[in-house]
């Protein structure tokens, strides 16, 4: 599966939009971007997937460029319930590997 | 419907011992993935279930083993303890087979604490 690097940490603001970046260079034609959010001492929650261009579900939109080597989650709006690490995964969920690789996240600390 | 659920939440436990932590898939699920979480680490994958063996494995030794029951249910088996094994164990369920986008569904982890 590709590796991802995306910012160890970042501030906001309530009511401010969060856009978080995420770089996968070396991006399968099969992969496909995943996000996923986290709250201490919970599991990992599905957010938003998308294969290109942009994926907007209730929670986030997703805009992913035309090489693909890079991806960026929107949050629109965030308030302090989002302070949360923020996973950006690469991988083909259609392989059957099932085995998500996680790096060590961003931490979005919302601020009143 | 009901989501993954894991037993117990916390559990405390010292070095050589053994420990047992269960997973419940989420309903219509019959994939079980086991991950450890360290703190300040993002999750490390353990082992994936289906079909009731195990189908892939992360790099952990042979003191990790597990197994998946005919109703899907699992269980993660940890022998002779290390301080190091001390971290969240998530476990995450999914549908198998392939062709479609195979989101897993994570439960709330199991707290352990070898001391």
């Amino acid at each position: 599966l590709a590796k991802t690097t995306q910012p160890i940490s970042m501030d906001s603001y309530e009511g401010q939009e969060v856009n978080i970046t995420c770089s996968h260079n070396n991006i399968a034609t099969n992969d496909y971007i995943t996000w996923y959010q986290q709250f201490p001492s919970q599991g990992p929650r599905f957010i938003i997937q998308g294969y290109k261009t942009k994926v907007t579900n209730e929670v986030a939109s997703l805009f992913i460029p035309a090489d693909r080597k890079s991806s960026t989650l929107s949050l629109p709006r965030v308030s302090l319930s989002d302070t949360a690490v923020y996973y950006c995964l690469v991988g083909d969920p259609s392989g059957n590997t099932g085995k998500l690789i996680f790096g060590q996240g961003t931490t979005l600390q919302v601020k009143p | 419907d009901a989501g993954v659920t894991q037993s117990p939440t916390h559990l405390i436990k010292t070095r050589g011992q053994q420990v047992t932590l269960r997973c419940s898939p989420k309903s219509g699920h019959d994939t079980v993935s086991w991950y450890q979480q360290a703190l300040g680490q993002g999750p490390q994958f353990i082992f994936q279930y289906y079909e009731e063996e195990e189908r892939q494995r992360g790099n952990f030794p042979d003191r990790f083993s597990g197994h998946q029951f005919p109703n899907y249910s699992s269980e993660l088996n940890v022998n002779a303890l290390l301080l190091g094994d001390s971290a969240l164990y998530l476990c995450a369920s999914s549908l198998g087979g392939g062709g479609e986008q195979e989101t897993q569904y994570f439960g709330p982890g199991t707290r352990l604490l070898v001391l």
